[in-house]
C-alpha cells in the first residue's frame, strides 16, 4: 500500500543531543512538509521541498535542519539549538500537480520528548 | 498573508444533533479550503476540499462543508452526529495563482459527541 512512514513512534531526546526523525513515501508526490504540533497551537510549517536537493524554510525553522537528496525522503534533524523541542511531528506530501488542486497526505507523527 | 481562524476551541453536541465547527479565512484572491481530521496519536486525514464550482462541499463520512465568498467562511457540518466523529479538526487554506505555497492550517477544534 502506499502512504507515509514516520519513525520512530516515539523519540526521547537529552539535552544538548541531535535526533533525527524519518519520513518516507513511496507515493511519488514531489512535495513534502515538515509540520510541528503544540497542544492549542495547531500546525506550524518548519521546512517544506517541492524538489529534490532544494528546500525552503517555514515559519518555525530555527533550531531545525532537512535534506532532500531522494524523491522520497525527507528527514528532519531536531538540533541541541532548539530549545523547546517536545511536540508532535507531522510529515506530509503531495504531488504537483496543479495550483492547489491536492490534498496532503500525511504520516502517522513522530512524538518527541526531552529528557 | 494567509490566514485561518478556528474560533472555537472545542465544540460539544449531542448524538444525533446537527454538527458545525467553524473556519474563516483570510487570503489574497480566491481560496482553496480543506478540512482535516485527526485522531490520537494519529496524522491528520482529509475530510474535503473546495477548489471551484459549488458551494456546498460533500465529503467522507457524512461532513460537507458550504462556502461562503461574503463571509469568507467555510463551516464543517453533519446533519447527525455520530460518537465515533469525535476527534480534531482542521480547516486550512491557500490562496489560488499562489504558486505551491503550503498550506496553512487553524488551530484545530476539538469535536465532542456525548452519546
Amino acid at each position: 500500500d502506499g502512504g507515509i512512514t514516520q519513525s520512530p513512534k516515539y523519540l526521547f531526546r537529552k539535552e544538548g543531543q541531535n535526533v533525527t526523525l524519518s519520513c518516507e513515501q513511496n507515493l511519488n508526490h514531489d512535495a513534502m512538509y515538515w509540520y510541528r504540533q503544540d497542544p492549542g497551537q495547531g500546525l506550524r510549517l518548519i521546512y517544506y521541498s517541492q524538489i529534490v536537493n532544494d528546500f525552503q524554510k517555514g515559519d518555525i525553522a530555527e533550531g531545525y535542519s532537512v535534506s532532500r537528496e531522494k524523491k522520497e525522503s525527507f528527514p528532519l534533524t531536531v538540533t541541541s539549538a532548539q530549545k523547546n523541542p517536545t511536540a508532535f511531528y507531522l510529515c506530509a506530501s503531495t504531488p504537483i500537480t496543479g495550483p492547489g488542486d491536492y490534498g496532503y497526505t500525511f504520516g502517522s507523527g513522530t512524538r518527541l520528548t526531552v529528557v | 498573508a494567509q490566514s485561518v481562524a478556528q474560533p472555537e476551541d472545542q465544540v460539544n453536541v449531542a448524538e444525533g444533533n446537527p454538527l458545525t465547527v467553524k473556519c474563516t479565512y483570510s487570503v489574497s484572491g480566491n481560496p482553496y479550503l480543506f478540512w482535516y481530521v485527526q485522531y490520537p496519536n494519529r496524522g491528520l486525514q482529509f475530510l474535503l476540499k473546495y477548489i471551484t464550482g459549488d458551494n456546498l462541499v460533500k465529503g467522507s463520512y457524512g461532513f460537507e462543508a458550504e462556502f461562503n465568498k461574503s463571509q469568507t467562511s467555510f463551516h464543517l457540518k453533519k446533519p447527525s452526529a455520530l460518537v465515533s466523529d469525535s476527534a480534531l479538526y482542521f480547516c486550512a487554506v491557500r490562496a489560488l495563482n499562489s504558486g505551491n505555497t503550503p498550506l496553512v492550517f487553524g488551530k484545530g477544534t476539538r469535536l465532542s459527541v456525548i452519546a
